[in-house]
C-alpha cells in the first residue's frame, strides 16, 4: 500500500482565497483524522471520521473550516476564506479497529499571504 | 478531554549517550500510548507503543515505560545515533481511535 496520500504537498495562497486539501486514506482503514501542526500549538486534532461520518469536529477552529468524506477513499479539508493565521502543516491520518496506530500522510504545508 | 504534557521541548545529547523524554496525561481512561518520530518534511511515524496493561516495552535501542497510577510514560533511547535526531511526540488515546498528542521534543544527537 502506498500509505496515506495527501495533496498538494505545498500550497501558497492569498488571504481570502478558498483552499482545499485532499487526502486518500489507506485502503481498508475506516477512521480518518485531520490534524494541524504549528510551532505554537503542536499537533491539533481538527476532525475525525468513522466510516465516512464525522464523529467529532470540536477541534475545527472556525466556521471557515469544513471537512467532507464523500467515500471511503477520499476526504477534503476546505478553508474559505483563508487567513494568514491558517498557515500551518495539515496532516491526514488513517486507522482501523484492527490497527492501533494512526498512519500519517506527508502533510500539506499551507502558506497564506 | 485528555491533556498530554511532554518534556523537555528540546534535548541535546552526545552520540552514544541515552535520551529520555517524559509525558503525563490527565484522563485515567486512556489505554494506549504511542510514540511517534517526525523527521524534517515528513509525517509522524510510529516507533513504539504501549498499552495500559503493560508497564514496560522494549524494541532494540528504544523502550517505553508506563506508570498508570501516576499517569506518566517515558521514552528511552539508548546508544543514540545521529539518525535519531528528529522531533518525538507522545500521544494518549482516550476513546477508541481519538489521539491526543504532546507538544513534541526536538532531539539533537551530536556526533
Amino acid at each position: 500500500d502506498a500509505g496515506v496520500i495527501q495533496s498538494p504537498r505545498h500550497e501558497v495562497t492569498e488571504m481570502g482565497q478558498e483552499v482545499t486539501l485532499r487526502c486518500k486514506p489507506i485502503s481498508g482503514h475506516d477512521y480518518l483524522f485531520w490534524y494541524r501542526q504549528t510551532m505554537m500549538r503542536g499537533l491539533e486534532l481538527l476532525i475525525y471520521f468513522n466510516n465516512n461520518v464525522p464523529i467529532d469536529d470540536s477541534g475545527m477552529p472556525e466556521d471557515r473550516f469544513s471537512a467532507k468524506m464523500p467515500n471511503a477513499s477520499f476526504s477534503t479539508l476546505k478553508i474559505q476564506p483563508s487567513e494568514p493565521r491558517d498557515s500551518a502543516v495539515y496532516f491526514c491520518a488513517s486507522s482501523s479497529p484492527g490497527v492501533t496506530e494512526a498512519f500519517f500522510g506527508q502533510g500539506t504545508r499551507l502558506t497564506v499571504v | 478531554g485528555e491533556n498530554v504534557e511532554q518534556h523537555p521541548s528540546t534535548l541535546s545529547v552526545q552520540e552514544g549517550d541515552s535520551a529520555v523524554i517524559k509525558c503525563t496525561y490527565s484522563d485515567s481512561a486512556s489505554n494506549y500510548f504511542p510514540w511517534y518520530k517526525q523527521e524534517l518534511g515528513k509525517g509522524p511515524q510510529l516507533i513504539i507503543d504501549i498499552r495500559s496493561n503493560v508497564g514496560e516495552k522494549k524494541d532494540q535501542r528504544i523502550a517505553v515505560t508506563l506508570n498508570k497510577t501516576a499517569k506518566h510514560f517515558s521514552l528511552h533511547i539508548t546508544e543514540t545515533q545521529p539518525e535519531d535526531s528528529a522531533v518525538y511526540f507522545c500521544a494518549a488515546r482516550e476513546e477508541f481511535n481519538k489521539f491526543y498528542f504532546g507538544s513534541g521534543t526536538k532531539l539533537n544527537v551530536k556526533p
